[in-house]
């Protein structure tokens, strides 16, 4: 079983509109990190959360991590052709920086 | 600077065989690790290391080889590749904090 559920797998929107993408863990997390990929890229990271009610903004894209620490959220608002492509969550569950990942969200914008 | 360098792109490997996934890091970061790709899975942890000549496994060790003699590289073998072999493969480091992992562009491993 996947220890870091993503959701939706995929995600079809149309330019300028909001978008979320969930990110659950079945334990308290030490570090909570999301990554961006192109397609037959590599990952490119975005922002890193770490406290409990933590929130994060990188330009349009802004994440938030639940008190708990279980459960992340990545929110992309007024969305753009250049948003498209993989976004993965990445967990450090021990501060070793052993870093699990989740199985990733396609999003796709039309323009 | 280079970042996270990785060779070969591209590789077809021959049931049996043996071969080095190389990777390579410019930026002096104590904490690197090994990951392969596969549709619907995510990315998996192979071997990871967070100094010079400290090596760990990951979620999917077997079959794979790792060392870290240098803080810069920290190489992959495959021991005798199988087809579940076939893959991505992404290396990537980190200086520890908050800053997260750097990743290499991948190396795509077909395994026949």
């Amino acid at each position: 079983s996947q220890e870091l559920e993503q959701s939706p797998q995929s995600l079809i929107v149309q330019e300028g509109k909001n978008l979320t993408i969930n990110c659950t863990s079945s334990k308290t997390l030490y570090g909570l990190y999301w990554y961006k990929q192109k397609y037959g890229e590599g990952l490119i990271f975005l922002m890193m959360l770490q406290k409990g009610g933590e929130e994060k903004s990188h330009e349009k894209i802004t994440a938030k991590l639940d008190e708990k620490k279980q459960q992340s959220s990545l929110h992309i608002t007024a969305s753009q052709p250049s948003h498209a492509g993989i976004y993965l969550c990445g967990a450090d569950r021990s501060g070793t920086y052993k870093y699990i990942f989740g199985t990733g969200t396609r999003l796709k914008v039309l323009a | 600077n280079a970042g996270v360098t990785q060779t070969p792109k591209f590789q077809v490997l021959k049931t049996g065989q043996s071969m080095t996934l190389q990777c390579a890091q410019d930026m002096n970061h104590e904490y690197m690790s090994w990951y392969r790709q596969d549709p619907g899975m995510g990315l998996r942890l192979i071997h990871y290391s967070v100094g010079a000549g400290i090596t760990d496994q990951g979620e999917v060790p077997n079959g794979y080889n790792v060392s870290r003699s240098t803080t810069e590289d920290f190489p992959l073998r495959l021991l005798s590749a199988a087809p579940s072999q076939t893959s991505v493969y992404f290396c990537a480091s980190s200086p520890g904090g908050r800053d997260g992992y750097t990743f290499g562009s991948g190396t795509r491993l077909t395994v026949v």
